[in-house]
């Protein structure tokens, strides 16, 4: 079975300090993956969708990026966070290229920005 | 692109009684409908879905209902209990790009 994993679970950091948050797909191959972000009130918003390696798609301008250096991994970065980068930040994954395919989410990680 | 509206974004019923959900979207061209439940701390999950060629779906007490005319597309829950408490996530897509959620409707149901 198709499982995912995200970590860490939690982060506390300063103000300009860098961001790495990792996310693990395990059981399928070649699956589209994203990063959302949920802040309070806000929803989901996506932040980025990979649909293969090296293949990022942007979807809002900000400080963050996302990298896929492997077929099942992909990686959200920031060399600077800032305060509004503070939220619940969600990594999915999906087997449909077309979009209409179920989204499959991690545990979610916690940011707090100080 | 898409923009989804969702309403209200909060919701509290009874035990027992029906809860109803609301969305609508802006692109005709949408025609991935799905459903997602949020609990505390965790990772939204698949509920339900419907797609453009239907115009409803039940699973034992949730169901959803789509107007393709009017661009909306509701969650029917009924007779509540209180585990269905949680955040309720509308979404639409169409081919070839990623979902577009509403932005929530935190639902509470009193015991």
């Amino acid at each position: 079975s198709q499982t995912i994993h995200q970590w860490p679970a939690t982060l506390v950091q300063p103000v300009g300090s860098p961001l790495s948050l990792e996310c693990t797909v395990e059981g399928t191959s070649n699956p589209n993956l994203y990063w959302y972000r949920q802040a309070a009130g806000r929803g989901l918003q996506l932040l980025f969708y990979s649909v293969g390696i090296g293949q990022i798609s942007s979807e809002v301008p900000q400080n963050l990026s996302a990298s896929r250096p492997q077929d099942r991994q992909f990686i959200l970065s920031s060399k600077k966070l800032l305060l509004s980068d503070s939220g619940f930040y969600l990594c999915a994954w999906s087997l449909t290229a077309s979009g209409t395919g179920e989204l499959f989410f991690g545990e979610g990680s916690r940011l707090t920005v100080l | 692109g898409e923009n989804v509206e969702q309403h209200p974004s909060t919701l509290s019923v009874q035990e027992g009684d029906s809860a109803v959900i609301k969305c609508t979207y802006s692109d005709s061209a949408s025609n991935y409908f799905p459903w997602y439940k949020q609990e505390l701390g965790k990772g939204p999950q698949l509920i339900i879905d419907i797609r453009s060629n239907v115009g409803e779906k039940k699973d034992q007490r949730i169901a959803v209902t789509l107007n393709k005319t009017a661009k909306h597309f509701s969650l029917h829950i009924t007779e509540t209990q209180p585990e269905d408490s949680a955040v309720y996530f509308c979404a639409a897509s169409k081919r070839n790009t990623p979902l577009v959620f509403g932005k929530g409707t935190r639902l509470s149901v009193i015991a």
